[in-house]
């Protein structure tokens, strides 16, 4: 099992590009996640998804679109680029299960937005 | 805001000390209180969480001690090993609620000398 993957791990973006982070898991999770990852600031979250064909608004939304394709994969979009969304973003993933949700992150992305 | 409060940013310890790392929460609906380690250029990891029915959970040479009536809990790491040197995050959530609540501490970079 590959856990939750995540592409690409290096971008470097212009002010205004457009870009998609692409994020997949093969745990049959129903519930995934994207944060951003900043100095200081610990992990926050941007989106959510807790289930296929739902999609919810996290702490940090503005600027960002997700789409969750399917079960296993749920993207986060960049529409403009902006320097502030500089930042390493990691997707996350978890199963309600029990109750108590251990989230499983992927190995992140580290994005420059110069 | 920043809801929950960790401490210190950094700390040093020698391989064998106590490394003490606390973290404090405002919402008094949280009640489950995870901790995740990360190594440079990966995601974080789940490495011990805590309910707020028990004072104190143990995990090999890792322990949470919890005090609910300061909303305060802390990591301590016995016999630290240089291979414990990675950043640790205290996080707070509802546990029975689909965790988008989730909230994380700054984050502390721990480096065991040898």
């Amino acid at each position: 099992n590959a856990g939750v993957t995540q592409t690409p791990k290096f971008q470097v973006l212009k002010t205004g590009q457009s870009m998609t982070l692409q994020c997949a898991q093969d745990m049959n999770h129903n519930s995934m996640y994207w944060y951003r990852q900043d100095p200081g600031m610990g992990l926050r979250l941007i989106y959510y998804s807790a289930s296929e064909g739902t999609t919810d608004k996290g702490e940090v939304p503005n600027g960002y679109n997700v789409s969750r394709l399917n079960k296993r994969e749920f993207s986060l979009r960049l529409e403009s680029a902006a320097p502030s969304q500089t930042s390493v973003y990691f997707c996350a993933s978890s199963e309600m299960g029990l109750g108590l949700n251990e989230q499983y992150f992927g190995p992140g992305t580290r994005l420059t937005v110069t | 805001q920043q809801q929950v409060k960790q401490s210190p940013q950094s700390l040093i310890v020698q391989k064998g000390g106590i490394s003490i790392i606390n973290c404090a929460y405002e919402n008094t609906a949280f009640d489950y209180f995870p901790w995740y380690q990360q190594f440079p250029g990966k995601g974080p990891a789940l490495l011990i969480a805590i309910r707020p029915d028990v004072s104190e959970k143990k995990e090999g040479r890792f322990t949470i001690s919890f005090n609910k009536s300061a909303k305060q809990f802390s990591l301590h790491i016995m016999d630290s090993q240089p291979g414990d040197s990675a950043t640790y995050f205290c996080a707070a959530s509802r546990a029975y609620y689909n965790n988008n609540d989730m909230r994380f501490g700054a984050g502390t970079r721990l480096t065991v000398k040898p």
